[in-house]
């Protein structure tokens, strides 16, 4: 049982490149979530999805775009990448149930050069 | 708006007591659930214990116990027994029945000391 899968897990990036941080997960969960964790923070919630063909803005969007095309996959894409996009980045998913907690991936460190 | 708060950005405890890592929210929402998460240093996010709004009473797991005062908004995590291994981030985080986002503090730093 993979869990939540996250690709690539290190990437540097020129300012104004472009790329897709990749996520799937096999534990048939409807929800499906990216976060970015600053140095010394907390994670702040970038886009969600609630289903396959539904998808929401968290906290911080601007400068990414999400696709969820199957339940597995929930792709993050960074369109001309700048300096503020360097962080982690999480992928996480859960069942949606209340008592339901968050499964994390292992985190993508991304840093725009 | 929802808001974490965790305001102790650092701790340290002794190997073998109890420690208490305090966090509080602002939710107008009646209905939500409470975690924490801790993330080692080698940075994956674990999962230790979750405390739903309608539970009368507090959350235990093993050495993670929360105390949850609904009146106050807060859900500090207590942790007896401290091992070495417990030094890490803590993370506390609110989650919305209504909307299943998940909201989370600033991370309060542990260090356990031998």
């Amino acid at each position: 049982n993979a869990g939540v899968t996250q690709t690539p897990k290190f990437r540097i990036l020129k300012i104004g490149q472009s790329m897709t941080l990749q996520c799937t997960q096999d534990m048939n969960h409807n929800y499906m979530y990216w976060y970015r964790q600053d140095p010394g923070m907390g994670l702040k919630l970038i886009y969600y999805s609630v289903g396959a063909g539904i998808t929401d803005k968290g906290e911080v969007p601007n400068g990414y775009n999400v696709s969820r095309s199957t339940t597995e996959d929930f792709p993050l894409r960074l369109e001309l990448a700048a300096p503020s996009q360097t962080s982690v980045y999480f992928c996480a998913s859960s069942t949606g149930r209340r008592t339901g907690e968050l499964f994390f991936g292992e985190g993508s460190r991304l840093t725009v050069l | 708006a929802q808001k974490i708060t965790q305001t102790q950005p650092g701790m340290f405890v002794q190997e073998k007591e109890a420690v208490t890592l305090d966090c509080t929210y602002d939710t107008s929402d009646q209905s939500y659930g409470l975690f924490w998460y801790k993330q080692p240093s080698s940075g994956e996010m674990i999962f230790l214990i979750y405390q739903g709004s309608y539970d009368e009473q507090n959350a235990t797991e093993g050495r993670y116990s929360l105390n949850f005062q609904k009146a106050r908004k807060s859900a500090n995590l207590v942790i007896s027994a401290s091992q070495l291994g417990d030094s890490a981030m803590y993370f506390c985080a609110m989650s919305l029945y209504n909307f299943n986002k998940f909201y989370f503090g600033s991370g309060t730093k542990l260090n356990v000391k031998p």
